[in-house]
């Protein structure tokens, strides 16, 4: 099984700044990776998937990239509605989830 | 509007059985694959199952694998998730999810779930 490692488990921000999230996966996924967003009582949200690829209606300030087993989710200046869980998926090998990153209001 | 719906949850015994339903609106359904996800309380996200277009094939995470079965009916535009045997671990909101088109391992639409709980 493919384990996803998210870091930090908590990122605290303030509205305005730009959030650097962080996936590794334990081996290659290639670009085969997903991020989605999660508001409380809410279901998922599919946001960036094959690495870098917005979903349909994403706003341009998330964006997502790869290194290696390493990937990133960037979202470039926080505003209000964005404060939620967020979490990585691949599908390179069946499909696994990370433990999720909470990104709250600093 | 694109729009999943699931219903059937509740709380059951330890080894009875459930059949969860997703009705599915606003989109073509016999064209997509879809997706079991479920979520412990406060936990993080699970894939549980995948059920191809046209319910040729089907696909099981091992911890489900033997106990639950997935399947559709493209004449009521609905999905299903028969599981049995259930056990306190699978206690979970139980989410139906639209597979991504072209890439169908993604989830592109969700319904908002349906909470399974199971307990003596």
């Amino acid at each position: 099984e493919i384990v996803l490692t998210q870091s930090p488990a908590t990122l605290s921000l303030s509205p305005g700044e730009r959030a650097t999230l962080s996936c590794r996966a334990s081996q290659s996924v290639s670009t085969y990776l997903a991020w989605y967003q999660q508001k409380p009582g809410q279901a998922p949200r599919l946001l960036i998937y094959d690495a870098s690829n917005r979903a349909t209606g994403i706003p341009a300030r998330f964006s997502g990239s790869a290194s290696g087993t390493d990937f990133t989710l960037t979202i470039s200046s926080l505003e209000p509605e964005d404060f939620a869980v967020y979490y990585c998926q691949q599908r390179s090998n069946w499909i696994t989830f990370g433990q999720g990153t909470r990104l709250e209001i600093k | 509007q694109v729009q999943l719906v699931e219903s059937g949850g509740g709380v059951v015994q330890p080894g009875r059985s459930l059949r969860l339903s997703c009705a599915a609106s606003g989109f073509t359904f016999n064209t997509y694959a879809v997706h079991w996800v479920r979520q412990a309380p406060g936990k993080g996200l699970e894939w549980v199952a995948l059920i191809s277009y046209d319910g040729s094939n089907t696909y099981y995470a091992d911890s489900v694998r033997g106990r639950f079965t997935i399947s559709r009916d493209n004449s009521k535009n609905t999905l299903y998730l028969q599981m049995n045997s259930l056990r306190v671990e699978d206690t979970a909101i139980y989410y139906c999810a639209r597979g991504l088109g072209g890439t169908y391992w993604y989830f592109d639409v969700w319904g908002r779930g349906t909470l399974v709980t199971v307990s003596s």
